[in-house]
């Protein structure tokens, strides 16, 4: 089944630089690959997401990249502010099944 | 148009008891699936439920179970509850169809077992 590693655990940046996740996984079949934000004691939220026909979306200050042949996707936040701090998860669905498979999550501060 | 809605959003049990949580889903999503979400385990997929049909199943033991009414409600019951099933547990719902996947989650249960 499909697996996901998704890097750094933490990432602490001061306002207004960018901060970039990324994510690796292993099921080649997988096409379909959000990205939710969770804010402390709240649900997970979808931020962006990004189809296997496309290499790149850019929604405002947040873009997602998806390689197919190295299997990685990355999430970009240019100019981040301070609300913007969160735990961030990226996912992979399995073609076969419709299942979504999560990575570890990233929490990101952004310093005032 | 409403969001997916969980209940109870916070249960205290006792180890050995059983409990069931409530999901319902976005009007229309006819899929939903259940997460337990933990510190040092991030967002594990417990089952997800189709058209009144568990679809896929995670690894979690038998004690987990769940159901899908024909109002696509869905019941997650776990029982002879232990320590370690102290969770937030989440659930998702979706259209469920090849290109129309977008799942949105609920805002959760949390269950402690004492």
């Amino acid at each position: 089944g499909e697996n996901v590693e998704q890097h750094p655990s933490t990432l602490s940046v001061q306002e207004g630089d960018s901060a970039v996740i990324k994510c690796t996984y292993s099921d080649s079949a997988s096409n379909y690959f959000p990205w939710y934000k969770q804010e402390l004691g709240k649900r997970p939220q979808l931020i962006i997401d990004i189809r296997s026909n496309v290499g790149e979306k850019k929604d405002q200050r947040i873009a997602v990249t998806l390689n197919k042949t190295a299997k990685h996707f990355s999430l970009h936040i240019t100019e981040t502010q301070p609300e913007d701090s969160a735990v961030y998860f990226c996912a992979a669905q399995e073609a076969s099944s419709y299942k979504l498979i999560f990575g570890s999550g990233t929490r990101l501060l952004v310093r005032p | 148009k409403a969001g997916v809605t969980q209940t109870p959003r916070y249960l205290i049990k006792t180890r050995g008891q059983q409990v069931t949580l409530s999901c319902s889903p976005i009007s229309g999503h006819r899929s939903v699936s259940w997460y337990q979400q933990t510190p040092g385990q991030g967002l594990q997929f417990l089952f997800e439920y189709f058209s009144e049909t568990q679809r896929n199943k995670g690894n979690f033991p038998g004690r987990f179970s769940g159901r899908q009414f024909s109002n696509s409600r869905s019941e997650m019951n776990v029982s002879t509850l232990e320590l370690g099933d102290s969770a937030l547990y989440l659930c998702a719902s979706s259209w469920g169809r090849t290109g129309d996947t977008e799942a949105f989650f609920g805002q959760g249960t949390r269950l402690t077992v004492v």
